[in-house]
């Protein structure tokens, strides 16, 4: 079954500093897409960042860059210069490009993050 | 990306009760809808996929004759909670699917269920 881990429940990262939120994911598919997805309080799901499987160069969008490791079936987030306003929860999801049927995603359990002045 | 949005954002009602959430893509034509439910500190679970025009296909364990999906246009889709009661409490989310070749999902705002 594919499934999506985030093994870190909660983060906390000194504003402007650097922080790196952690998600594996398993599938025996060698094409699919995976997602970072920011919750803050109200709520409101934003995408954050995009990387496609068959691309090896690693999304990058302003202060958030992902580390995609294909054969690890690793896709981490690092947010650089982190803001008060990056505190959110953070979702990774995975979708398989499907052969039937239409795109899912399958969420991870999330990582809360704590930003402190 | 894609604009959605949901209405009510909240709605408070009364055992036995039916409650109708609309979701609606505003900038986009969607085929294919999403409704999630969340639990409180909790992630997304699938309740189903909503298809332009046609049934829409439930998730396992989801009834659905409880929770009845219209997508009548490739602006709207609509969950309607029926003989809600206080179990069915919860936040629910819509997604629009922006174009399957990138399988990527824009989510709507929400809208927070209470049954009392």
């Amino acid at each position: 079954a594919q499934t999506v881990t985030q093994s870190q429940p909660e983060m906390s990262v000194q504003e402007a500093e650097t922080v790196t939120l952690s998600c594996t994911y398993d599938t025996s598919e060698s094409d699919y897409y995976l997602f970072w997805y920011k919750q803050p309080p109200s709520r409101q799901m934003i995408l954050v960042i995009r990387q496609e499987a068959y691309k090896q160069q690693n999304a990058t969008e302003n202060r958030f860059s992902v580390n995609f490791q294909k054969a690890a079936k690793s896709f981490s987030l690092k947010i650089s210069d982190s803001q008060l306003g990056d505190a959110a929860m953070y979702f990774c999801a995975y979708s398989p490009i499907p052969t039937s049927g239409t795109y899912k995603y399958i969420f991870g359990t999330g990582t809360r993050l704590k930003v402190l002045a | 990306g894609a604009v959605v949005s949901q209405h009510p954002s909240w709605v408070i009602c009364k055992s036995g009760t039916s409650v109708k959430i609309e979701c609606r893509s505003l900038d986009f034509q969607a085929t294919t809808m999403f409704w999630y439910r969340q639990f409180p500190k909790q992630s997304l679970m699938l309740m189903a996929t909503s298809n332009e025009g046609s049934k829409a296909t439930y998730e396992q364990g989801v009834e659905k004759d409880k929770f009845l999906i219209n997508h009548a246009s490739l602006t709207l889709s609509t969950l309607t909670v029926t003989s809600a009661h206080p179990e069915d409490s919860s936040f629910y989310i819509c997604s629009v699917l922006a174009g399957a070749g990138r399988g990527t999902q824009y989510f709507g705002p929400g809208t927070r269920l209470t049954v009392l």
